[in-house]
């Protein structure tokens, strides 16, 4: 079965750095890849999405995604975090064939200090 | 559209209790999801349905929890007897396989307390 790792559990960062959360995933084929974020309280929304094409995906709120086969990553990031950017961030894989379901990564909690 | 829509919101019940959690899903998906959320377990599958079918029920935690899809504008998630350790926020995603989509849709969430 495919599983999806997120290394970085807690990350705190002051507002203004660089972030970039890792993601890996095992599965040999074809996936679809997704970043969905979770503010304090609320669902989860789905941040950008990655199917083909362009390996870097823009999405919502100034964040990016780079899908490297090679490495079996889809590492999100964004050049300079806002407070409002404190929440916790999930990575998603869907392997290509397998319906309309994703395999979520263990989340990372991001805070940003103001 | 007015999203996936679940009820209760919050609910606060007594160990031994049935509680029941609904769904609405977005008009038109044919993909219905329920996850649970813990902090120890993070965001867990519990099971899926397409169609109103139930395709995986892999992840039901045990013979308590039972899940439905009558029709395809609602799904129940019954959890009888519960327990403290079901304590946690369930959520309820819903997603269109036409167009090759795959993003799935979540509604805001029950958050059950078992005392």
């Amino acid at each position: 079965a495919q599983s999806v790792s997120q290394h970085n559990h807690h990350v705190i960062l002051s507002e203004a750095a660089s972030l970039e959360l890792g993601c890996n995933y095992s599965y040999g084929g074809t996936v679809n890849l997704f970043w969905y974020v979770q503010y304090p309280g609320q669902h989860l929304q789905l941040l950008l999405k990655y199917f083909s094409g362009d390996p870097l995906v823009k999405g919502i709120k100034g964040f990016e995604a780079e899908f490297i086969k090679s490495k079996f990553s889809f590492n999100l990031r964004k050049p300079s975090v806002q407070w409002s950017d404190t929440a916790e961030y999930f990575c998603a894989v869907n392997p290509v064939g397998a319906g309309n379901m994703l395999t979520f990564g263990g989340g990372t909690r991001l805070m940003v200090k103001p | 559209d007015a999203g996936v829509i679940q009820s209760p919101r919050h609910e606060v019940t007594e160990m031994g209790q049935e509680v029941t959690l609904r769904c609405k899903p977005i008009s038109g998906h044919d993909y219905l999801f329920w996850y649970r959320q813990t902090m120890m377990r993070g965001l867990e599958l519990l099971i899926y349905f397409n169609n109103n079918v139930p395709i995986d029920d892999s992840g039901m935690p045990e013979d308590r929890f039972s899940a439905k899809m009558p029709n395809a504008s609602f799904s129940t998630l019954k959890i009888q007897p519960s327990e403290p350790r079901d304590s946690a926020v369930y959520f309820c995603a819903s997603s269109l396989s036409f167009g090759l989509s795959y993003e799935q849709y979540f509604g805001p969430g029950t958050r059950l307390t078992v005392t």
